[in-house]
């Protein structure tokens, strides 16, 4: 079984500059989860979908970030424009079951974002 | 903003001893997941326990969860190098569906 894809694996921008990240996860899964995780930190949820549709985004900066989810499948995170204090590890997980959080979460390998 | 604090930060020990990673967590729980993470990698799910349980083993891993403390730790016995890796705790709150994290443990097994 393939895992969740996650592309690009490094990213750096200057500040003031936009930035894409996308997602592919585990066939079937119904549930998408976009964290943010800063060096020496756990990770931080930053959007939640179910299917296509948004369960979650209360810690999305929506100034300047935005995600997508078209068809229910894969997903993309924009950050437009980036701040210094986005330099972190965007990390895609997904999982089987509806998203109430008693199941496990399959994680990509992450994108690690540096802004200059 | 993160729901579990893991304790210690870090630790060092040597392959063939025991590891024990402590977390705390703030309010009431439906259940408390723990995850571990390579340097460089995503994190990889290790086990679950739920709020009515006390224990779970599996393979080398045993976690216990006490909901009075509000608390859980994870023993990794026989550690071996490969098992050098930042653990992480994470809560899902009672009534909630969010799956929140701590900061992390960052263990270090010495061969």
């Amino acid at each position: 079984e393939a895992g969740v894809a996650q592309s690009p694996r490094y990213k750096i921008i200057e500040k003031r500059q936009s930035v894409a990240f996308w997602c592919n996860p585990i066939s079937g899964h119904a549930t998408l989860y976009w964290y943010q995780q800063i060096l020496g930190q756990g990770p931080k949820l930053l959007i939640q979908f179910q299917n296509n549709g948004v369960v979650d985004d209360s810690q999305l900066p929506k100034d300047r970030f935005s995600a997508e989810r078209l068809k229910g499948v894969d997903s993309t995170l924009k950050i437009q424009p980036a701040k210094l204090e986005d330099s972190a590890v965007y990390l895609c997980a997904s999982s089987p079951i509806r998203g109430r959080g008693n199941e496990k979460l399959f994680f990509g390998s992450g994108t690690q974002l540096s802004v200059l | 903003s993160q729901q579990g604090e893991e304790d210690p930060q870090a630790l060092s020990i040597q392959e063939g001893e025991n590891a024990t990673m402590n977390c705390s967590y703030k309010t009431s729980i439906n259940n408390l997941q723990w995850y571990r993470q390579n340097s460089g990698r995503g994190l990889v799910h290790l086990i679950l326990i739920r709020s009515n349980e006390r224990e779970k083993h599996s393979g080398r891993l045993r976690v216990t969860l006490d909901t009075s403390k509000k608390s859980s730790s994870l023993l990794i016995t026989a550690s071996r190098a490969a098992d050098t890796a930042s653990y992480f705790c994470a809560t899902t709150r009672e009534y909630g569906n969010k799956l929140v994290f701590g900061a992390g443990t960052i263990l270090r097994v010495k061969s």
